[in-house]
Formats: structure tokens, C-alpha cells, sequence
């Protein structure tokens, strides 16, 4: 079953706004990954987090992880039309394959 | 192009039909994942092999589906006597270690089961 819940499940936004993401989980992990996904095309990974880390950057991507709220965001600034694709969030509980969510689809409109 | 590749892209079958898709991993990779994605879904675990030795296997994989992974490399997801509720893409992945690497994707095989 997905156990990791991307919210909104949709998101519309003007080139140069930036884009935020969350992701919510229930068990406990050893690191969350964030994927974006091209439509019809396959998952390219853009950033993992431990458990032990609160915030990760990778250019215009910031993501943070709250494991007190078992909950993830990630944060893209200045949007361009080519960040739109589907986000994935992946919870990894060390000692089981990745669990998806369902994915949050970010238009970003010129 | 060193990463993960997949064939075919595309696969247009009949119910009942058998169908094949290959997946080509990253060569120093050790693991190997199979998912499958439906519309409006993320990735669902199939199975995954820690070099040629099949590890785990999702309930979602029924008795119509085998994987295999022959000598390390390539590996293989075979469905037999397929339905149309098998339409879905089918993604492979492989990572260098364990569940708590990175995996990389690759393009997947979609299925149109007729």
C-alpha cells in the first residue's frame, strides 16, 4: 500500500512563483526521497534526507523533514515551465523497498 | 549512456498473450527493482533482486508474473496470459546497495492490454 501521502494532489502556478509541496507519512523512516516524474516518462531523483537531517538543498530545491510530524516538503523557487512533471515522495524505512505516494502535478504556466 | 534502460518502450498486446520487458541496469549496480504504475498513481513495489537472487516479492506480483535476473545483469519481467488490468507502466530501477540508496529509473514500458 502507498503509505506516503503528497498534498495538494494538484498545483497550478505563474513562472517565478515558487512551488511547496508536503508529504506526510505514518511509520517511522531512515530517509525520505523526492522524484519527479515527466509525463510518461520515468522517475528522475532530485533529493534524499535522513531521519537525522532537517533541511537539504540542490539548487532551487529545499526540502525539509519534521519526524516529530512525520511529514516533508519540498520547496521549489522561482519555477520555470520545465519543472512542470509529477512529485513524488518515497518513504524508506531502511529494511523494505521504497513506498510511493500518489504524487503531487505541478503545472507551472508561462 | 550509462543509465538504466528498458525495452520495449511501448507494447501493445491482446488479452491472454504472454509479453516480456527486458531491463538493462546501471553495470556496478547490485540491485534491481521492478514497479508498476497505473494512471494518476505513484510506483507500486514488484519485486527486487540483490544481484541474480530474487529477494522479496509484492503481493501485487500474482503467479502470471515471474522476474528473473540471470547472472547479475539484465533482468527480465514476464506476464503471462496477460489482462487488461495489467495495462499499466512498468518501471525498473537499480541502486548501487541496500532499500536505503538511491534508485534510478528507467524510462519505463507501457502496456495496453487489449
Amino acid at each position: 500500500s502507498q503509505q506516503g501521502e503528497e498534498d495538494p494532489q494538484a498545483l497550478s502556478i505563474q513562472e517565478g512563483e515558487n512551488a511547496t509541496m508536503n508529504c506526510s507519512y505514518k511509520t517511522s523512516i531512515n530517509n525520505l526521497q523526492w522524484y519527479r516524474q515527466n509525463s510518461g516518462r520515468g522517475l528522475v531523483h532530485l533529493i534524499l534526507i535522513r531521519s537525522n537531517e532537517r533541511e537539504k538543498h540542490s539548487g532551487r530545491l529545499r526540502v525539509t523533514l519534521d519526524t516529530s510530524k512525520k511529514s516533508s516538503s519540498l520547496l521549489i523557487t522561482a519555477s520555470r515551465a520545465a519543472d512542470t512533471a509529477s512529485y513524488f515522495c518515497a518513504r524508506n524505512s531502511g529494511n523494505t523497498p521504497l513506498v510511493f505516494g500518489k504524487g503531487t502535478r505541478l503545472s507551472v504556466i508561462a | 549512456d550509462t543509465g538504466v534502460s528498458q525495452n520495449p518502450r511501448h507494447k501493445i498486446t491482446k488479452r491472454g498473450q504472454n509479453v516480456t520487458f527486458r531491463c538493462d541496469p546501471i553495470s556496478e549496480h547490485n540491485r534491481l527493482y521492478w514497479y508498476r504504475q497505473t494512471l494518476g498513481q505513484g510506483p507500486e513495489f514488484l519485486t527486487y533482486f540483490q544481484n541474480e537472487a530474487q529477494l522479496e516479492k509484492s503481493r501485487l506480483l500474482s503467479d502470471r508474473f515471474s522476474a528473473e535476473r540471470p547472472k547479475g545483469s539484465f533482468s527480465t519481467l514476464e506476464i503471462q496470459r496477460t489482462e487488461q488490468g495489467d495495462s499499466a507502466m512498468y518501471l525498473c530501477a537499480s541502486s548501487r546497495g541496500g532499500h536505503t540508496d538511491t534508485q534510478y529509473f528507467g524510462p519505463g514500458t507501457r502496456l495496453t492490454v487489449l
